[in-house]
């Protein structure tokens, strides 16, 4: 089936440092990628929806300079959270569609002490 | 507005015994639903969706799901629960809208005993 690969698994970073989130789609072409952020014991939100070749759309909330989202390939979109906080400290997960699933990377725990 | 109701935190069920995690929405249209499960720190692997037809899904793991479009709702079942189960279960709405979104519920944690 198809693969989404993210990368890191985890990271713990600085407060105030930048950290770039990566997301492949490893045999299949993605036009659009999709990233959530989930709390623990909670759901999926929606964070933006990142098109390849053009700006990525934020939902309501989703400070578009803290989150930056850049799709340069069919096969790569990466999730950069600037300037990160202790409240930034999260799961990150990147998902498309191939094939009418949705399909997710492993995800992302990001530590921001 | 849209959105996607999973009325149990959790479920608790007996090994050998039949589950069923219920799933309602309220999304405009005909969505597609989907059900999928998250074990810990990991992402989430697809379980089976409704487009049309059959209002009876059968999908991964022995699992099958019920649509019913006068209630809204899309239960996932099984016959008979393993303890391997045990994980998170998301039933998510894919809106037909520009990009195709997709929403989730807010899950519903399934614990099985031996």
């Amino acid at each position: 089936g198809a693969v989404v690969s993210q990368h890191p698994s985890w990271v713990i970073c600085k407060s105030g440092t930048s950290v770039k989130i990566e997301c492949r789609s490893l045999d299949f072409q993605a036009t659009t990628m999709f990233w959530y952020r989930q709390f623990p014991k909670q759901s999926l939100m929606l964070m933006a929806t990142s098109n390849e070749g053009s700006k990525a759309t934020y939902e309501q909330g989703v400070e578009k300079d803290k989150f930056l989202i850049n799709h340069a390939s069919l096969t790569l979109s990466t999730l950069t959270v600037t300037s990160a906080h202790p409240e930034d400290s999260s799961f990150y997960i990147c998902s498309a569609w191939h094939n009418e699933k949705l399909f997710f990377g492993s995800g992302t725990q990001l530590s921001v002490l | 507005a849209q959105s996607v109701a999973q009325p149990e935190d959790q479920v608790n069920v007996a090994e050998g015994n039949p589950l069923t995690v219920k799933c309602t929405y309220s999304v405009s249209g005909n969505p597609y639903l989907f059900w999928y499960v998250q074990y810990p720190n990991r992402g989430l692997q697809f379980l089976l969706k409704y487009i049309t037809g059959d209002n009876l899904v059968k999908g991964s793991y022995g699992f099958e799901a019920e649509f019913n479009k006068s209630q809204t709702s899309f239960h996932l079942k099984k016959p008979s629960a393993l303890v391997s189960d045990s994980a998170l279960y998301f039933c998510a709405v894919r809106l037909n809208t520009g990009g195709f979104k997709t929403i989730f519920g807010a899950g519903t944690r399934l614990f099985v005993k031996a």
